[in-house]
């Protein structure tokens, strides 16, 4: 299989507090992973792309001060919500795919609500 | 600019019909489509893929057809089943396939199959 773990599965924080995201490929190894918000009925959103051993590439918008992503393996990658605020509240979603196939394994998803 | 439209939000059939999703996209730069089943409050699920050389790929129930021209494809589920209820996601590579791309979504369906 290829699965991809995220942890926790779900967050409640107090506003101006910073929350980290753990997204692991359990049975493969991911040079790239994928980090996306989804609204209540909306689309999944592209944040940005890790690249493992160099910095994460961000999407137009997202604000990579306040959005910090980490790709320490080739098995992991941290996204860190800064200084939180309520309107970061979102599901979070991490994705990873192996070399030799197109289609990228989605983690469970993080649930994060700020206070 | 939404790249990838699933102008459909929702869509009801019986059990043992044929499901018809459907997908439009705009950028011509696409040439890796992919379709994704997601449960709330869960990550999205790889269903099935299609590469622009194709113009038809299946896979048990599940068969995608791709318009190049017309810059469409389509989701057919037969026959469909009332676990196949879940929201669709229609995704899209610039990547040819390569799973290091990056996607870009469709706002989904939801789909259900009524017993």
């Amino acid at each position: 299989g290829a699965v991809v773990s995220q942890h926790p599965s779900r967050v409640i924080c107090k506003s101006g507090t910073s929350v980290k995201i753990e997204c692991r490929s359990l049975d493969f190894q991911a040079t790239t992973m994928f980090w996306y918000r989804q609204f209540p009925k909306q689309s999944l959103m592209l944040m940005a792309t890790s690249n493992e051993g160099s910095k994460a590439t961000y999407e137009q918008g997202v604000e990579k001060d306040k959005f910090l992503i980490n790709h320490a393996s080739l098995t992991l990658s941290t996204l860190t919500v800064t200084s939180a605020h309520p309107e970061d509240s979102s599901f979070y979603i991490c994705s990873a795919g192996r070399d030799r196939e197109g289609e990228q394994y989605f983690g469970p998803g993080t649930r994060l609500t700020v206070t | 600019d939404q790249q990838v439209k699933q102008n459909s939000p929702s869509l009801s059939v019986q059990e043992g019909r044929i499901s018809i999703l459907n997908c439009d996209y705009t950028n011509s730069m696409f040439d890796y489509f992919l379709w994704y089943k997601k449960y709330p409050a869960e990550g999205p699920t790889f269903l099935i893929s299609i590469s622009s050389i194709k113009d038809k790929n299946e896979d048990g129930r599940f068969t995608v057809f791709l318009n190049k021209s017309a810059k469409h494809l389509s989701l057919h589920i037969v026959p469909s089943q009332p676990g196949d209820s879940a929201v669709y996601f229609c995704a899209a590579s610039g990547g040819s396939g390569g799973s290091n791309y990056k996607l870009t979504f469709g706002k989904g369906t939801l789909l259900t199959v009524n017993p």
